[in-house]
């Protein structure tokens, strides 16, 4: 089945604690961002990759990074949280040349 | 400013009655797409239609159509015979260029769609 897995589902954790919430596709897809998602706002991208060792800022990068080492995975690092990040994450993945986004489930983040 | 603007902040609609979810964008490029995602109350976020700016005919995927009026910058999700199910919030959101970018999808705010059986 053609997907993109997230993982955790729910987190909590505490300030300045490093972590790193892990996605993975298996549709060969380019192209990965990373979006948080908080109410009133909606989705902003974090972090973008257009392929290997290709990675970008989206619009809200400040407290995270990323790295494309292969195709398949782009995990997010959080190297020291803080409560402000308390979030909704999601991965998506497509192929350029595609129409949009496969989403992941989605990682619900509250850091204390 | 807002390149995707959604409107209706919340809605209540009766079962079996038809939903229009209001969507404006605005872009300079003459090559871009528009799309709608559904995100039930679980949280994952569904993709339910896409338009492409040189689509000659509004899209449709079963009960979801999408009204394209391409002089007015409108993209506006139709639910016919709307289910109970359909409760969820709904974005709406473009792709500017005829290929995914630095920009990614642009995401409006949302519409809390509700229905009341």
């Amino acid at each position: 089945e053609a997907q993109v897995t997230q993982n955790p589902r729910y987190l909590i954790t505490v300030t300045g604690k490093k972590l790193t919430v892990t996605c993975s596709q298996n549709m060969n897809h380019e192209y990965m961002s990373w979006y948080r998602q908080d109410p009133g706002l909606g989705l902003r991208q974090i972090y973008y990759s257009m392929n290997v060792e290709v990675t970008d800022k989206g619009d809200v990068p400040e407290g995270y990074k990323v790295s494309r080492k292969e195709k398949r995975n782009f995990p997010l690092i959080l190297e020291s949280p803080s409560p402000n990040q308390t979030s909704l994450y999601f991965c998506a993945s497509s192929s350029i040349r595609n129409y949009g986004y496969t989403f992941g489930s989605g990682t619900r983040l509250t850091v204390v | 400013a807002q390149k995707i603007t959604q409107t209706q902040p919340g809605m209540f609609v009766q079962e079996k009655e038809a939903v229009t979810l209001d969507c404006t964008y605005d872009t300079s490029d003459p090559s871009y797409g528009l799309f709608w995602y559904k995100q039930p109350s679980s949280g994952e976020m569904i993709f339910l239609i896409y338009q492409g700016s040189y689509d000659q005919q509004n899209a449709t995927e079963g009960r979801y159509s999408l009204n394209f009026q391409k002089a007015r910058k409108s993209a506006n999700l139709v639910i016919s015979a709307s289910q109970l199910g359909d409760s969820a919030m709904y974005f709406c959101a473009m792709r500017e260029g005829l290929s995914l970018g630095a920009d990614g999808l642009t995401f409006g705010k949302g519409t809390h769609l509700i229905i009341q059986p």
